[in-house]
């Protein structure tokens, strides 16, 4: 089974700063990676897929990057609605799917 | 527009079965599978399985297999997941997830609301 780890576990910053995540594949996935958005009481939104692939009416700030076993989100300038747990997703290894633990975006 | 409407909350208690239900709206049912995703509280997403809604083939993760069974009515355009002999560890939203289709498959880009089980004695 693929797994991944994703830092930090918590980022805490200020609304306007550029928010950097990573995930890690441990194995090499290709470009097989997706990254959802999830705020609490609310399924999960798809942000992006294939490694840098916004889905529809994903804002332009949303931007993803990475190949093989590293990958990043970045949020280039954080809107409060971005607050959020950010999850990263691997279908490498398909029909198998794994998601990382999350990494938890916080205001500072 | 696409809609992904899951059934209510339940509370089984250890032993028991669950079926959850998720109908689907705004697409042609057929032309993709459905996933399921659940999530203790508290805790990640954890990938369940799929099942396309085309020819009713099944995918399940190896710890589910024998417990999990997924199906689908296509003359009503909803999947439904089963859950037997259900344990305290079994507690946690349920989602459904359209599986996208062709090249873009196991890539979720709707869910449905979440169902909350909840097994307790």
């Amino acid at each position: 089974e693929i797994v991944l780890t994703q830092s930090p576990a918590t980022l805490s910053l200020s609304p306007g700063e550029r928010a950097t995540l990573s995930c890690r594949a441990s194995q090499s996935i290709s470009s097989y990676l997706a990254w959802y958005q999830q705020k609490p009481g609310q399924a999960p939104r798809l942000l992006i897929y294939d490694a840098s692939n916004r889905a529809t009416g994903i804002p332009a700030r949303f931007s993803g990057s990475g190949s093989g076993t590293d990958f990043t989100l970045t949020i280039s300038s954080l809107e409060p609605e971005d607050f959020a747990v950010y999850y990263c997703q691997q279908r490498g290894n398909w029909p198998r799917v794994t998601f990382g633990p999350g990494t938890k975006v916080d205001i500072k | 527009q696409v809609q992904l409407v899951q059934s209510g909350a339940e509370v089984k208690k250890p032993g028991a079965s669950v079926k959850v239900s998720c109908k689907a709206s705004g697409y042609t049912f057929t032309s993709h599978g459905i996933s399921w995703v659940r999530q203790a509280p508290g805790q990640g997403l954890e990938w369940m399985g799929w099942i396309s809604a085309y020819n009713g083939n099944t995918n399940y993760v190896q710890k589910l297999q024998g417990r999990v069974t997924m199906t689908t009515d296509t003359s009503t355009s909803t999947a439904y997941m089963e859950l037997r002999s259900l344990r305290s560890d079994d507690t946690a939203v349920y989602y459904c997830a359209r599986d996208g289709s062709g090249s873009y498959v196991r890539i979720f880009d709707y869910w449905g609301q979440g169902t909350l089980v909840t097994v307790s004695s």
